[in-house]
């Protein structure tokens, strides 16, 4: 089973609808991050979550929020969703860097393909 | 803040060529580097990463990148690419003592051909 699961995998909506990503993990990690990928513009960071009390804007997060419900689940919703915030929506996890190391590697879900009409 | 640029948007290759995917970073303070892999219809996966140490980083699947700390380069190279390398890579940076966020680069799609 995979360790990072995303929820749908794929969702057509319409302007002004409410959405919600959901995102899952098994590892056990306390880092979350949700990000989006635009064709030719690589992957942006929209929020991300150093633990359940700890929620951080990322450098897109106009027009979008996230709930940490648990250690393990991190959604992402679109209050009333635009054509541009079409894109493919990554939730990925990390494990906190160790004494006197830093790793930050990052895993990935499968990813969201979010349509809105 | 950190900034990463990927010179070349698409690179196509044959089989068994050498390749090389070229990756600049901006930042004022000392960083982390990283090259992660999509393969189509999937999500990111670490192909290898520089923290400290040794410049040449080896990687999966025959994968390694120089970090060049003048030049503010973390090129990746492969001596000989399959058909199954076809993939986007992503070039990333992160400050050490930073906010230990990832900034990543537009990626370059690499298509090896037969």
């Amino acid at each position: 089973d995979a360790d990072v699961t995303q929820t749908p995998r794929n969702r057509i909506t319409k302007t002004g609808k409410r959405i919600m990503l959901e995102c899952s993990q098994t590892k056990g990690h306390d880092r979350m991050y949700w990000y989006r990928q635009d064709p030719g513009l690589g992957l942006r960071l929209i929020y991300y979550s150093f633990d359940v009390k700890d929620i951080n804007k990322g450098e897109i997060s106009d027009g979008y929020s996230v709930s940490r419900q648990a250690q393990a689940k991190f959604s992402l919703s679109l209050e009333s969703a635009i054509p541009n915030q079409t894109a493919l929506y990554f939730c990925a996890t990390s494990e906190p860097g160790l004494a006197g190391k830093y790793t930050d590697t990052q895993y990935f879900g499968p990813g969201t393909r979010l349509t809105v009409l | 803040a950190q900034s990463v640029t990927q010179l070349d948007s698409q690179v196509p290759v044959f089989e068994e060529a050498p390749v090389e995917l070229r990756c600049n970073y901006s930042s004022s303070v000392s960083v982390y580097l990283f090259w992660y892999v999509q393969y189509p219809n999937q999500g990111l996966q670490l192909l290898l990463k520089y923290l400290s140490g040794s410049t040449l980083v080896k990687g999966i699947n025959g994968f390694e990148a120089e970090f060049n700390k003048s030049q503010t380069s973390f090129h990746l190279r492969k001596p000989s690419v399959h058909i199954s390398d076809t993939a986007e890579y992503f070039c990333a940076v992160s400050e050490q003592g930073g906010s230990e966020k990832l900034v990543f680069g537009k990626g370059t799609k690499l298509t090896v051909n037969p």
